[in-house]
This record gives structure tokens, sequence and C-alpha cells, in this order.
């Protein structure tokens, strides 16, 4: 079974924090992204990677950075966090040769106050 | 650029009753379509894909689905549903880039008793 986990499933943090969120995956897969959900919006894709200490932006950056040290981790950073940043926040891996099937983690549930 | 519609932000059925999912997308490319769904508290899982051949798709726990691309739709069916279905189910398409999957709003899908 694929497994992707997330660091946190809740998360609370202030205004002005910088902000880490983790994910691994088990599967040697090349591909990993990040997207948030928001009620009434579906998902938005945030970063996505193809490879070791590659990142290509996708639908919503701005705000945010990505760090892919290793194959299996990729890392999700909010410089300084901001209230607009309340989300659920899924991690999701993929193989290369079938890049759309995607495995998704449990999610986190960032609050920002 | 993809875009996906899902025309029903909520569905409630009662149990073992038919149900059907709607999605339209539009593309200027050829597209694979898929269907996910995510269960409380989880991340999404794969229902089931279209990529190429037989229109009538089958899935996970007796879901279908049928690509009409005259009518640029794929409706997720069941014809019996369990309490167990209650769940969010997320239409998305990729097209050009497969690395980039492009979501629905999202259905809320209530199976009552």
């Amino acid at each position: 079974d694929v497994k992707v986990t997330q660091s946190s499933r809740y998360l609370v943090k202030r205004t002005g924090e910088k902000v880490f969120l983790e994910c691994v995956q088990d599967m040697d897969h090349e591909n990993m992204f990040w997207y948030r959900q928001d009620p009434g919006l579906g998902l938005r894709l945030i970063y996505f990677s193809y490879d070791v200490k590659m990142k290509e932006k996708g639908d919503i950056p701005e705000g945010y950075s990505v760090s892919r040290e290793k194959k299996e981790r990729f890392s999700l950073i909010l410089e300084s966090a901001s209230t607009n940043q309340t989300s659920m926040y899924l991690c999701a891996s993929s193989p290369t040769d079938l890049p759309y099937e995607q495995y998704f983690g449990p999610g986190t549930r960032l609050t920002v106050t | 650029a993809q875009s996906v519609t899902q025309l029903d932000s909520q569905v409630p059925v009662f149990e073992e009753a038919p149900v059907e999912l709607r999605c339209n997308y539009s593309s200027s490319v050829s597209v694979y379509l898929f269907w996910y769904v995510q269960y409380p508290n989880q991340g999404l899982q794969l229902l089931l894909k279209y990529l190429s051949g037989s229109t009538l798709v089958k899935g996970i726990n007796g879901f279908e689905a049928e690509f009409n691309k005259s009518q640029t739709s794929f409706h997720l069916r069941k014809p019996s549903v369990h309490i167990s279905d209650t769940a969010e189910y997320f239409c998305a398409v990729t097209g050009g880039s497969n690395y980039k999957l492009t979501f629905g709003k999202g259905t809320l899908l209530t199976v009552n008793p």
C-alpha cells in the first residue's frame, strides 16, 4: 500500500510565524504535490516537484515555498503565516509513468490566528 | 487550460437509491478524467479513471462513470448507495501537462437511512 504521511493532522500558528508542513511518501515516487483545500473551492495546486531539488509553481504559489532535498520528503513552507492561509493542506505523490495517479496523505488542518 | 464543473454541491439520497453525480469539463486538448472520493477526516482516494478505450469505466465500491466526448461530461453513478458512501466526491481532469490535475469544487453525497 502506498503511504503518504503528513507530519501533523492539526496545527495552530500565529500570524507572522514561519510554518513548515512535512510530507513523506514510501513508494519511491518521483512526483510530489502540495494542494490546499477550501470549502466551495475544491483543491488548488500550490507547488509540485518532479525530482529532487526540482520544483514548479502551481496555481496559487504566492506566500508559499517548498523544499525537496530527498526523494521521499517534500516540505511546504509558509515564510510568514497569514490568516488567509488558514486551510486544509494535502500532500500527494505519483510515479513518473503515471503522474496523474496521485496518492494523497490525510491532510493537515492549519489555523493561523 | 482545463476547467471542471461539478453541477451539484450537495446531493442527499436515501440508502439503496441510485445516484448520479454530474461533472462537465472543458479542454482544448485530449483529456484524462478522474473521480476521487474523500471520506470524512481523510485524504483523497482514486475512485476511477478514464484514459482511453471504453467510455464506460468501473471503479471501486460499485461506482462507474461514463465519458461522453460530445457532451464533455464524465458523470459518476451507482445503482444502489450505502450509508458508507457518504463522502465528498471530486471530479478531476488533466490535459497538456500530465502532472497537473484540475479539480472540481466537489459534491457532498449524504446517504440517509
